[in-house]
């Protein structure tokens, strides 16, 4: 089983709409999580960290739920150039302090 | 305004050849790390340097070594290059290796095809 999974999509969301996802992990003692952005390419590049408590960035919210072992985003009003991979990353054991465990990505396209 | 530089950006070899995949941080970083991504998957890690004088082995370390050569700079090498070994390879660098500062920034990526 992978330690982090992720819906692969790719989310078709119209320009203007809501899209949201999931994204589960196995370690129950990761500490620390993390949403991270890819374009077609590129590298990847920090959106957001994901907080206990739930945490908002303009459009983008991210919610954790340590239970269920899962951490959600949320976009709002979708841009077309939001339009990108999103990445799940989950981290911060004890035993593995320091190292990510990246999920394979959802795909979010937006069309007009 | 350099954050991480990896070096090439893209590199073709043959079954068997060698080469080092160099990465430079301006950053200050404590911490960096070597990534593969195939697609389909994840980003894995190969090696990673939690600090200056360190290295450790990651989640796929088979058929490279790597120095790091002082703060800034962590080279990755494959001394007999496979073809699996085809991937899109990512330097990162976080302040440290643990905790709220360990969010990682990347370099552009090398594309390396190994025939």
């Amino acid at each position: 089983r992978k330690e982090v999974e992720q819906d692969p999509g790719p989310f078709n969301v119209p320009e203007g709409a809501t899209v949201a996802f999931n994204c589960t992990y196995s370690n129950s003692a990761s500490q620390s999580f993390f949403w991270y952005r890819q374009d077609c390419r590129k590298e990847p590049k920090l959106l957001m960290s994901v907080y206990s408590s739930g945490n908002e960035d303009g459009r983008f919210t991210a919610q954790l739920n340590r239970a269920s072992q899962y951490i959600s985003l949320l976009i709002r009003d979708s841009k077309l150039s939001d339009s990108a991979t999103y990445l799940c990353v989950v981290g911060g054991t004890t035993d593995s302090w320091g190292k990510l465990q990246f999920g394979a990505g959802t795909q979010v396209v937006v069309t007009p | 305004n350099a954050g991480v530089t990896q070096t090439p950006k893209f590199q073709v070899l043959k079954t068997g050849q060698s080469m080092t995949l160099q990465c430079a941080q301006d950053m200050n970083h404590n911490s960096m790390y070597w990534y593969r991504q195939d697609p389909g998957m994840g980003l894995r890690l190969i090696y990673y340097s939690a600090s200056e004088g360190t290295t450790d082995k990651g989640e796929v370390p088979n058929g490279y070594n790597v120095s790091r050569l002082n703060k800034r700079e962590f080279s990755l090498r494959l001394e007999s290059a496979a073809p699996s070994q085809t991937s899109v390879y990512f330097c990162a660098s976080s302040e440290t290796a643990g905790g709220s500062k360990n969010i990682q920034y990347f370099g552009a990526g090398t594309r390396l095809s190994v025939l």
